[in-house]
């Protein structure tokens, strides 16, 4: 079946490094690849997604590519800030919006410090 | 335009009881899904609504069931509560073609005791 790994944390970084969270999956066919981030107390918000390989997703400063050769979707940002503190999740689909069902990772806490 | 509500926002519930948790989507969204997010297990996808009919199910037993209205508000509902049902529920609506966007809501905490 469709799995998704990503390390989970929490990862601490101060404000302004560079931000790496790595994510792999296994699935069948060519999922699309989703990068959702949730605040204290809130629901899931989508940061970015692609949806077939050597695509680029980016949002408010954070990218990821779709590594069809490496089954990878990493994401990154260039100068992490203290509002960037969440949990980050990697996630998959069969359709391009995950409303077919999203297969999650489990999840990484980001800190950011001052 | 509003967000994704959910109600209630806290349970709590005892061992062997039922529970009815309710999603109201987004104005003009068809599509309703639901998750279970646990620290053990994390976010699981327990299954899709879409006019009226469950479009896709995830691998949850049968006491986790749900429906959804002509309006498009969802309920989901656990019979024969355990313990390991203790999680935040989270609703997402879309308007229900594979590649439009899925919009979470805040989730329902439920507490087994």
């Amino acid at each position: 079946g469709n799995s998704v790994t990503q390390m989970e944390g929490p990862v601490t970084l101060s404000e302004e490094a560079f931000l790496t969270i790595n994510c792999t999956y296994t699935a069948t066919g060519y999922p699309s690849l989703f990068w959702y981030v949730q605040y204290p107390g809130e629901g899931l918000q989508l940061l970015l997604k692609a949806t077939k390989a050597d695509d680029k997703g980016s949002n408010k400063g954070f990218e990821a590519t779709y590594r069809k050769e490496t089954t990878s979707f990493h994401l990154e940002k260039g100068s992490v800030q203290v509002s960037d503190s969440a949990v980050y999740f990697c996630a998959l689909s069969k359709g391009g919006g995950g409303a077919d069902g999203l297969t999650f990772g489990k999840g990484t806490h980001l800190i950011i410090q001052p | 335009k509003a967000g994704v509500t959910q109600t209630p926002r806290y349970l709590i519930k005892t061992r062997g009881q039922q529970v009815t948790l309710s999603c109201s989507p987004i104005s003009g969204h068809r599509s309703v899904s639901w998750y279970q997010q646990t620290p053990g297990q994390g976010l699981q996808f327990l299954f899709e609504y879409f006019s009226e009919t469950q479009r896709n199910k995830g691998n949850f037993p049968g006491r986790f069931s749900g429906r959804q209205f002509s309006n498009s508000r969802s309920e989901m509902n656990v019979s024969t509560l355990e313990l390991g049902d203790s999680a935040l529920y989270l609703c997402a609506s879309s308007l229900g073609s594979a590649n439009n966007e899925q919009f979470f809501g805040p989730g329902t905490r439920l507490t087994v005791l």
